[in-house]
């Protein structure tokens, strides 16, 4: 079974652009989190979607956002980039609705914004 | 913020030495997961244990919890080369929802000598 895919894998912008970064889950899963890891601030969670619904997000700027479609896959766009938005975007999927369960994370994106 | 910190921030030891690693917690908790990750890519999960659970072994690994104490501490015994890495501590509050939402600790770095 193929593992969670993220692209792209690299990424670099200018202040003030958007970006939309993406990720397919495990076949069957349903529920996709994404995470933003820096070296200052750790893995902060951002946002979770089960069943193309954001049932919870973390404590960041309305300039990060997502969605889901129908066959899983999520997206997240981050608009007016900023300096401080450099970070590996982390994408994870499991089948299950709770967090009682392991979660399969995929490699990342490595966004730089200069 | 983070819901865990991590002890030792780094740790350096030979091969076929016990590596371990500690992390507290500040709320209650569902369940307490630990993940790899090699090398700034994706986290890689190793072993969840659940709030009624006090020890979990998985291969060399062993997980202890101690719900009293708010902490949990991961022992790899016989550690290789290859578990270089850092390895990460993450919690499932109550207040999560339910939802895939992971609460991270700083992480450990560790450091396998041949």
């Amino acid at each position: 079974k193929a593992g969670v895919t993220q692209t792209p894998r690299y990424l670099i912008k200018t202040r003030g652009q958007q970006v939309t970064l993406s990720c397919s889950p495990i076949s069957g899963h349903r529920s996709v989190s994404w995470y933003q890891q820096t070296p200052g601030q750790g893995l902060q969670f951002l946002f979770e979607y089960f069943s193309e619904t954001q049932r919870n997000k973390g404590n960041f700027p309305g300039r990060f956002s997502g969605r889901q479609f129908s066959n899983s896959r999520s997206e997240m766009n981050v608009s007016t980039l900023e300096l401080g938005d450099s970070a590996l975007y982390l994408c994870a999927s499991s089948f299950r609705r709770t967090s009682s369960y392991e979660q399969y994370f995929g490699p990342g994106t490595r966004l730089t914004v200069t | 913020s983070q819901q865990g910190e991590e002890d030792p921030q780094a740790l350096s030891i030979q091969e076929g030495e016990n590596a371990t690693m500690n992390c507290s917690y500040k709320t209650s908790i569902n369940n307490l997961q630990w993940y790899r990750q090699n090398s700034g890519r994706g986290l890689v999960h190793l072993i969840l244990i659940r709030s009624n659970e006090r020890e979990k072994h998985s291969g060399r690994l062993r997980v202890t919890l101690d719900t009293s104490k708010k902490s949990s501490s991961l022992l790899i015994t016989a550690s290789r080369a290859a578990d270089t890495a850092s390895y990460f501590c993450a919690t499932d509050p109550p207040l999560s929802g339910g939802y895939n939402k992971l609460i991270f600790g700083a992480g450990t770095r560790l450091a396998v000598h041949p």
